[in-house]
């Protein structure tokens, strides 16, 4: 069965510092993806970075990137020069590559981050 | 593009009651997802329509729970008797067939069984 997991409950940092919220993954699936959704107080869920399991170069988003260790199955998430604006809390999650319908995602437990002025 | 759409964004029933969540995913998005988070622990799955046939919904707690996609547009979940433990956020998402990193979510409806 897959599995996500983030250790980090809660991640503080200061404003314009960069910052990596971690994420490891298990699976026996060769062909999966990784994302990485926000949330903020609001509640919706903003998408904010994908890579795909043959994705050869890391996945960047503007500010966001994905430090994908294929091997390690790590799929952390680095925020670089933080804005008071990312304070929310950060999803990692998973998905099946079941051919064109693509599957459900799996989620971590979710990581609150700070950032301070 | 309008995005996915969820109503009611907030609903607060009694115990026993029913209540029906509606999704309207984006336009020509045939996969339709529902989730759900409940407090303190991590959003599971629920199940997955792809057009109007459900193509998986191992996640499903219990025959409380009826989700229905009539015409492959908007979905509907009904939950009937809503029970305490039934609380929590449920989200939509929708994707593209085909499109692998397409995932747009709701903003979810907050359900409170009291």
């Amino acid at each position: 069965a897959q599995k996500i997991t983030q250790t980090q409950p809660g991640m503080f940092v200061q404003e314009k510092e960069a910052v990596t919220l971690d994420c490891t993954y298990d699976t026996s699936d060769q062909s999966y993806g990784l994302f990485w959704y926000k949330q903020p107080s609001s509640g919706e869920m903003i998408f904010l970075i994908y890579q795909g399991s043959y994705d050869e170069q890391n996945a960047t988003e503007g500010r966001y990137s994905l430090n994908f260790q294929k091997a390690r199955k790590s799929a952390n998430l680095v925020i670089s020069a933080s804005q008071l604006g990312d304070s929310a809390m950060y999803f990692c999650a998973m998905r099946e590559g079941v051919g064109t319908s693509y599957g459900k995602l799996t989620f971590g437990q979710g990581t609150i981050l700070t950032v301070h002025p | 593009e309008a995005g996915v759409t969820q109503f009611p964004s907030h609903s607060v029933i009694e115990k026993g009651q029913t209540v029906t969540l509606r999704c309207d995913p984006i336009s020509g998005h045939d996969n339709l997802y529902w989730y759900r988070r409940v407090m303190g622990k991590e959003i599971k799955f629920l199940l997955h329509f792809v057009k109007e046939s459900k193509q998986d919904e191992s996640g499903m707690p219990n025959n409380r729970f009826l989700a229905e996609r009539t015409g492959g547009t908007y979905s509907t979940l009904k939950v009937q008797p809503a029970e305490l433990e039934d609380s929590g956020v449920y989200f939509c998402a929708s994707s593209q067939v085909g499109v692998r990193r397409s995932y747009t979510f709701g903003s979810g409806t907050r359900l409170t069984v009291v």
